[in-house]
Formats: structure tokens, sequence, C-alpha cells
């Protein structure tokens, strides 16, 4: 099946900084997706992302299906924006199922 | 409902025993998944349903695991003689398919199996 990685594996930074996590994918993909998971395990939807870039205030993401990457970018972050970061993709016959990486864990301190 | 709902958000049960979690999906979406996460772990897919059938089963881990959905609405996981092993989050998600290939994928928050 399709594989995805996911880097860095760990992310620190002091709040205003900003920063960009990768999302590595095998194979081609028709469906990718960008996913916060907060302190309380909630999965909240960050972008729908199968190709080209998208912008939701300080988020922006960026997906290049042709070389099989896609980054999400954060600006000026905030102590908010910590917890886990998925990406995860659709390919090939896999019906819909969507396999997701190990995840980037984000902490931002005050 | 606006989101997937799911229940119970949370479930302790003894070794051995059996339990069902539900998952009610957004209204009008017509395809279903089950997920599990374990503590500190990614996501392992476990189940799909497109309406009712199940064209992908291949992320059940034994045959205690068995899921059905009706009306192409509400699905219920089951768990029988429940293992340690199985305490993890059990998160559903729904997508409103086009195609062959789903769609944006949304997801309930989950509930927490703990098994003594």
């Amino acid at each position: 099946g399709i594989q995805v990685e996911q880097s860095p594996p760990d992310l620190i930074l002091q709040e205003g900084a900003n920063s960009t996590l990768r999302c590595n994918f095998s194979d081609s993909v028709n469906n990718l997706q960008w996913f916060h998971q907060n302190p309380w395990g909630q999965l909240i939807n960050l972008f729908y992302i199968p190709s080209g870039t998208k912008q939701n205030g300080r988020l922006s993401a960026t997906t290049v299906a042709t070389e099989r990457y896609s980054l999400l970018y954060i600006s000026s972050s905030q102590t908010t924006d910590s917890g886990v970061y998925f990406c995860a993709v659709t390919g090939g016959t896999s019906y819909g199922k969507l396999t997701f990486g190990q995840g980037t864990i984000l902490t931002v301190h005050p | 409902g606006a989101g997937v709902s799911q229940s119970p958000s949370n479930k302790v049960t003894e070794k051995g025993k059996d339990v069902e979690l539900r998952c009610d999906p957004i209204s009008g979406h017509t395809a279903l998944y089950w997920y599990r996460q374990s503590l500190g772990q990614g996501l392992e897919f476990l189940i799909y349903f497109q309406g009712n059938s199940a064209p992908d089963k291949s992320g059940l881990p034994s045959d205690r695991f068995s899921a059905e959905r009706t009306g192409g609405s509400v699905s219920t996981l089951t768990i029988q003689r429940t293992q340690q092993e199985d305490s993890a989050v059990y998160l559903c998600a729904s997508s409103y398919r086009t195609g062959g290939f789903g769609g944006e994928l949304f997801f309930g928050e989950g509930s927490r199996l703990t098994v003594l």
C-alpha cells in the first residue's frame, strides 16, 4: 500500500515563529488531507488538498502531486497551535480510505 | 446532526466482555470509516462502508471484531471477548463519495475504550 512519511517528528517553537511541516508519499494520490489533533484527541480538518495551494488564515498548504509531497506552513505560531499534525492520503485502489503518516508533534511555548 | 457523532465517549470494560461502539455519520454522507488510535500512535484503518456494504475490511485485527451499517446511516463496531490490547480510541469518519475515490473525511470525537 501507499506509504506516508512526515517530518520532522517533533518541533518546538517559540510563540510567533514560523514553521514548515512536510509530508512525502510513495505513490500518486487522489486525496490528501491535513489534520490537527488537539490535546483532547479531536481531529480537526485543516486542508483537503490533493493538489495546488490553499490558505486559511495563518495556515497554508501546498501539494505537488507530481513530486509526491505536501507542505503545511504555520505562520506566527500560537500556543493553541500545539498538538499533532497528521497528513493522510488516498491513492490507487484504496477505496477512499485514508492512510495516515505518523504525525508531527508541535509544541509552541509562550 | 452537524457532525459525526459517536457513543459512548468513554467505555471501561472487563477483559472478556463484549462491547458495542456506535457511529452516526453526517447526514447525506455515503461512506463511513472506522479507525483505531492506540496511545501515542497514529491512526490505524479498520473498515470502510459504502452504503451498507463493506468493500474493505482489511484492517480488522481479528475475527473478534465486526461491524455493520444499516439504512446507509448508523454503524456499530462490535468487539467480542475484549482483550487489554483492544484498549484504544476508536474513531469514526464519514465522507460524501463522488466517483471512485471518496471525498473529504470528517471525524467524530472518538470512543475511548479501556479494557481492564
